[in-house]
């Protein structure tokens, strides 16, 4: 079974301080992805990562970056943590070698800023 | 957006009863997948339709797929307690690593 874990199930952090989420994938996928969840506003991609060292923005990159040095690693960095950036965060991986690219999902953080 | 749209956005049935969900998207697709939540946990992988697919089966679950009004359906048989979760439909686009996905229907099976 794929197993996709995350460093954190609760978080709870001051605005302003730097937040690293962290994503472990281990299965060998090449695809990585960062999402945050909100009520009423569904699954939003925030960064996507193809490769060790690549990544694309997502739909709202804003507040965020990421970092993949290593192929089974994908994290989410908070430069400056914000309230509005309280939310659930999942991570999600996926392999080009199922052609539909399934993605296998963490169990999320969830991250609340004061 | 290309984001999918799913309907209802809540469902309440009860136990044993069946609960079909809709999906509705904007452009071609490759593919197209259902994802169930569960309160406060990750999204998992439920079932895949290809686009040149019209319905597939698994277990309980039943989906089809309309190219031609852009839609699937979700059906669930014989509606279980634990299938009380939220289920999402995402699309796959031809050469696309990424998923495109709907808001989600929030299913309640009451016992």
């Amino acid at each position: 079974d794929v197993k996709v874990t995350q460093s954190s199930r609760y978080l709870v952090k001051r605005t302003g301080e730097k937040v690293f989420l962290e994503c472990v994938q281990d299965m060998d996928h090449e695809n990585m992805f960062w999402y945050r969840q909100d009520p009423g506003l569904g699954l939003r991609l925030i960064y996507f990562s193809y490769d060790v060292k690549m990544k694309e923005k997502g739909d709202i990159p804003e507040g965020y970056s990421v970092s993949r040095e290593k192929k089974e690693r994908f994290s989410l960095i908070l430069e400056s943590a914000s309230t509005n950036q309280t939310s659930m965060y999942l991570c999600a991986s996926s392999s080009y070698r199922t052609r539909a690219y399934e993605q296998y999902f963490g169990p999320g953080t969830r991250l609340t800023v004061t | 957006s290309q984001q999918g749209e799913e309907d209802p956005q809540a469902l309440s049935i009860q136990e044993g009863e069946n609960a079909t969900m809709n999906c509705s998207y904007k452009t071609s697709i490759n593919n197209l997948q259902w994802y169930r939540q569960n309160s406060g946990r990750g999204l998992v992988h439920l079932i895949l339709i290809r686009s040149n697919e019209r319905e597939k089966h698994s277990g309980r679950l039943r989906v089809t797929l309309d190219t031609s009004k852009k839609s699937s359906s979700l059906l669930i048989t014989a509606s279980r307690a634990a299938d009380t979760a939220s289920y999402f439909c995402a699309t796959g686009y031809q050469g696309a690593q990424k998923l495109v996905f709907g808001q989600g229907t929030r299913l309640t099976i009451n016992p």
